[in-house]
């Protein structure tokens, strides 16, 4: 299968930056996908990447490296909104979305 | 334009009993997906459909699972006979090409009792 790994929970403060990594196998690699879920809630799209480089969609940006099986969401200026759960999920060709375990962001004031 | 709606909301049933979980996904979109998320594990994938037919249901649990979408608009999965191990969030998402975004709906919260 396709493990892809995150932190479980971070904890970042009201304005600073924080970066979320995911890891994955590199095998079959075809997009890679970050999610935005609060709790009791839809996942909501964030940022895509298919190709080596940063992504940059206002305060998120998202970076890949497809020979290191690596990606990370960058917030910027962060606002206790962005309290939620962020899901890295991978797709292989001929399969799938592999979700990520996601991980925990709490903002804090 | 409305977005990917699942119904119902919550829905708490007795073990042995049949449940229907209804998704439809935003208009136009062929691709449809269904999730289920059991608490404490993450998002895993049921199945794939392309319009009407099952593209991809390697991720369907067992037989007691069945899933439609009829005349390729809205889809059904039922759980028959419902078991304890299937309580978890089921989500359903749509998108217009396949390995693009995804849009979900906010899910079916089913607790087997």
């Amino acid at each position: 299968g396709q493990n892809i790994d995150q932190p479980t929970e971070m904890t970042a403060t009201e304005g600073a930056i924080v970066q979320i990594n995911c890891t994955y196998q590199t095998s079959g690699f075809n997009g890679l996908f970050w999610y935005q879920q609060h709790a009791g809630e839809a996942p909501t799209f964030l940022s895509y990447n298919v190709l080596d480089g940063l992504e940059e969609k206002g305060r998120f940006s998202s970076f890949l490296s497809r020979s290191k099986g690596y990606s990370y969401l960058l917030l910027k200026e962060l606002q206790m909104k962005d309290s939620a759960s962020y899901l890295c999920a991978v797709t292989h060709l001929g399969q799938n979305f592999v979700f990520g375990p996601g991980t925990r962001l709490s903002v804090l004031p | 334009e409305a977005g990917v709606t699942q119904f119902p909301s919550h829905s708490v049933i007795e073990k042995g009993q049949t449940v229907t979980l209804r998704c439809d996904p935003i208009s136009g979109h062929d691709n449809l997906y269904w999730y289920r998320r059991v608490m404490g594990k993450e998002i895993k994938f049921l199945l794939h459909f392309v319009k009407e037919s099952k593209q991809d249901e390697s991720g369907m649990p067992n037989n007691r699972f069945l899933a439609e979408r009829t005349g390729g608009t809205y889809s059904t999965l039922k759980v028959q006979p419902a078991e304890l191990e299937d309580s978890g969030v089921y989500f359903c998402a749509s998108s217009q090409q396949h390995y693009q975004p995804q849009h979900f709906g906010d899910g079916t919260r089913l607790s087997i009792l």
